[in-house]
């Protein structure tokens, strides 16, 4: 099974800053990385796969990375933002697997 | 409007049994695979199983055996029966659609809440 190790668990940034979440597979998954936003008592939601956005999602949000290595970042935090961020590999399909989680807060 | 509801969370003893439904509505149920994700309170996301269009069926390692997905592609639904409960099943339950692009979970419901206690 593929591990996704995400980091940091949590952080605590300034509105307008510029916050980056990581994660790291087990093994190489060839960019087959989605990013998800939870916000509390909400299912997650989809912002990010591959190199797009989904519609409707600000284009502050972004993702990067290949190998084993991958970056989501938030160029301008917003208040909107908070929330807890997950990333999920897709490259051993069907059997996915999540990075632990993110919690983004303002300070 | 595209959407899936889960029903049939609720508080059951250790070793009892439980079957989770999803309906869904707005898209053509029996062109998309189907997965379960849990999440127990406070913590991350689990995959749990995954069901192709074909009936094909994936279970992670922690619920093989007691766990069976199924699809019913008539009645738009999806379902999980879940047998010989533990503590470490007790979660929310999301069905999760897989999108047609690529293979990403572009629509969860809202989530059903399974509690194993006596």
């Amino acid at each position: 099974d593929i591990q996704m190790t995400q980091s940091p668990s949590s952080l605590s940034a300034s509105v307008g800053d510029r916050v980056t979440i990581t994660c790291r597979a087990s093994q190489g998954i060839s960019s087959s990385i989605a990013w998800y936003q939870q916000k509390p008592g909400k299912a997650p939601k989809l912002l990010y796969s591959v190199y797009r956005l989904e519609s409707g999602v600000p284009s502050r949000f972004s993702g990067s990375g290949s190998g084993t290595d991958y970056t989501f970042t938030i160029s301008s935090l917003q208040p909107e933002d908070c929330g807890t961020y997950y990333c999920q590999q897709f490259y051993s399909t069907p059997h996915l697997s999540f990075g632990g989680g993110t919690k983004v807060e303002i300070k | 409007e595209v959407q899936l509801v889960e029903s049939g969370g609720r508080l059951v003893q250790p070793g009892g049994s439980l079957r989770l439904s999803c309906v869904a509505s707005g898209f053509t149920f029996s062109r998309h695979d189907m997965h379960w994700v849990r999440q127990p309170i406070g913590k991350g996301l689990e995959w749990v199983s995954a069901i192709g269009t074909a009936g094909d069926t994936y279970y992670a390692a922690s619920v093989k055996g007691r766990f069976t997905i199924s699809r019913e592609d008539v009645k738009n639904s999806l379902y999980l029966q879940i047998n010989n409960l533990r503590a470490e099943d007790t979660a929310m339950y999301y069905c999760a659609r897989v999108s047609h692009s690529i293979y990403v979970l572009d629509v969860w419901g809202q989530g059903t809440t399974v509690t194993v206690s006596s």
